[in-house]
């Protein structure tokens, strides 16, 4: 299958600090991306759906200036957490949604999956 | 307001048995089903998928079911084997509007296949 990558895979922080995440699709151009945190014990929640080229789409109660979400290219999102809190150690994973997927619910059938970033806030 | 519901945090089943995970909803707009696995230090891959117009879809040895009177979904592994322990999240969508489509996940099941 498609492989997406991110990097870091885990990542301790200072307290003010900002963090960058990076999301690659390795074998496949990716027009949607989407990030995810998922907190210990709970659901994955999507926090932003990012389209090449465009502003990403943030879901209610995620802050955007907070969480700034670049999709320069067709294989590459990047999700930086700025002056990062303890309360934003979470594991953040992003998906990708080849450009070929057909459009409708089924073409959730064809995201794939980073492997998550750890982000631990001191 | 968890819309997606994965009641067992956990299953252990025996190797060659049928191994059940079930999930719950609550958003009667959800009209298509995911089941996703998930090994440690990776990230989830899709497994098996069912429209809301369908009560059954079936892919070798998984199956997933849909009770839509019900709402409520379950997926079927037999026989389990051990390479199928893993996490198993249930996910859902509805149309949100202007051609998209919300993925809603539950909390995800531990499923341990004890050979």
């Amino acid at each position: 299958g498609a492989v997406v990558s991110q990097h870091p895979s885990r990542v301790i922080c200072k307290s003010g600090t900002s963090v960058k995440i990076e999301c690659r699709s390795l074998d496949f151009q990716a027009t949607t991306m989407f990030w995810y945190r998922q907190f210990p014990k709970q659901s994955l929640m999507l926090m932003a759906t990012s389209n090449e080229g465009s502003k990403a789409t943030y879901e209610q109660g995620v802050e955007k200036d907070k969480f700034l979400i670049n999709h320069a290219s067709l294989t590459l999102s990047t999700l930086t957490v700025t002056s990062a809190h303890p309360e934003d150690s979470s594991f953040y994973i992003c998906s990708a949604r080849d450009l070929g997927a057909s459009g409708g619910p089924s073409s959730y059938n064809e995201q794939f999956f980073g492997p998550g970033t750890r982000l631990t806030v001191l | 307001d968890q819309q997606v519901k994965q009641n067992s945090p956990s299953l252990s089943v025996q190797e060659g048995r049928i191994s059940i995970l079930n999930c719950d909803y609550t958003n009667s707009m959800f009209d298509y089903f995911l089941w996703y696995k998930k090994y440690p230090a990776e990230g989830p891959t899709f497994l098996i998928s069912i429209s809301s117009i369908k009560d059954k879809n079936e892919d070798g040895r998984f199956t997933v079911f849909l009770n839509k009177s019900a709402k409520h979904l379950s997926l079927h592994i037999v026989p389990s084997q051990p390479g199928d322990s893993a996490v198993y999240f249930c996910a859902a969508t509805a149309y949100s509007g202007a051609g998209s489509y919300q993925l809603t996940f539950g909390k995800g099941t531990k499923l341990s296949v004890i050979p």
